[in-house]
């Protein structure tokens, strides 16, 4: 059974705080990598795709990278907002299916 | 409209009852996914449906049923539920199944209630 672990569960920080999260996973028969980004009562929203070994991707004050052979990847937010108070979903795509495993993610409150 | 709507927003049904969810999506995306996602549980794909044709059915119980006329609309027809599949049921689509190289682009989910 495939496993996609996130830690922490949940996180609070101070504004201006910068702050980071992990998403483990199984590190064979790796295919891609998801984040998106969830706000209450709104739609996630995908943050990066990340394929390749080493990939860092950053998008603003948010960034990202992968370690496939060890089955991680880090979420790093320079700066927290309150703005980005939301939940932060991995998900894992292996080779032999399109079907993204989604771990439970990292709920991140931002307090001003 | 853009993006992807799901009507309606939240459902409050008995067990007996027979309802739908519908999904619409205006990217002209060909995949589209319904997804579960039970309190302090990940998401859970239930089905996949590519170009119309249904590709996934993740084991989910025969009193949820899908349907896809069109690669724009996707329904989930919920027939005598439990109180366990009490749930927030989210809807996304995709250009493709191909999911390496594409993201999803989700619905704001249905907040669903049985009673």
């Amino acid at each position: 059974i495939l496993n996609v672990e996130q830690s922490p569960q949940s996180l609070h920080v101070q504004e201006g705080d910068s702050t980071n999260f992990t998403c483990s996973f199984p590190s064979s028969n790796f295919y891609a990598l998801h984040w998106y980004r969830w706000e209450t009562a709104k739609s996630p929203e995908a943050l990066f795709v990340m394929t390749l070994n080493g990939d860092e991707k950053k998008k603003g004050r948010i960034s990202a990278t992968l370690n496939t052979k060890e089955g991680y990847s880090y979420l790093y937010i320079k700066g927290s907002q309150p703005e980005d108070s939301a939940t932060y979903l991995c998900a894992f795509l292996t080779d032999s299916s399109y079907k993204l495993i989604f771990g439970s993610g990292t709920r991140l409150l931002v307090r001003p | 409209e853009t993006g992807v709507t799901q009507t309606p927003r939240h459902l409050v049904m008995g067990m007996t009852n027979k309802k739908s969810l519908k999904c619409e999506q205006h990217l002209g995306h060909n995949a589209m996914y319904w997804y579960k996602q039970s309190a302090k549980k990940p998401l859970e794909l239930m089905f996949v449906y590519n170009f119309k044709e249904q590709t996934e059915n993740n084991s989910v119980p025969s009193r949820f049923s899908p349907e896809c006329p069109n690669s724009s609309h996707l329904f989930l027809h919920l027939h005598t539920l439990q109180p366990e599949d009490s749930a927030l049921y989210l809807c996304a689509s995709s250009p493709t199944t191909l999911l390496r190289g594409n993201e999803q682009f989700f619905g704001p989910g249905t907040r669903l209630t049985v009673l």
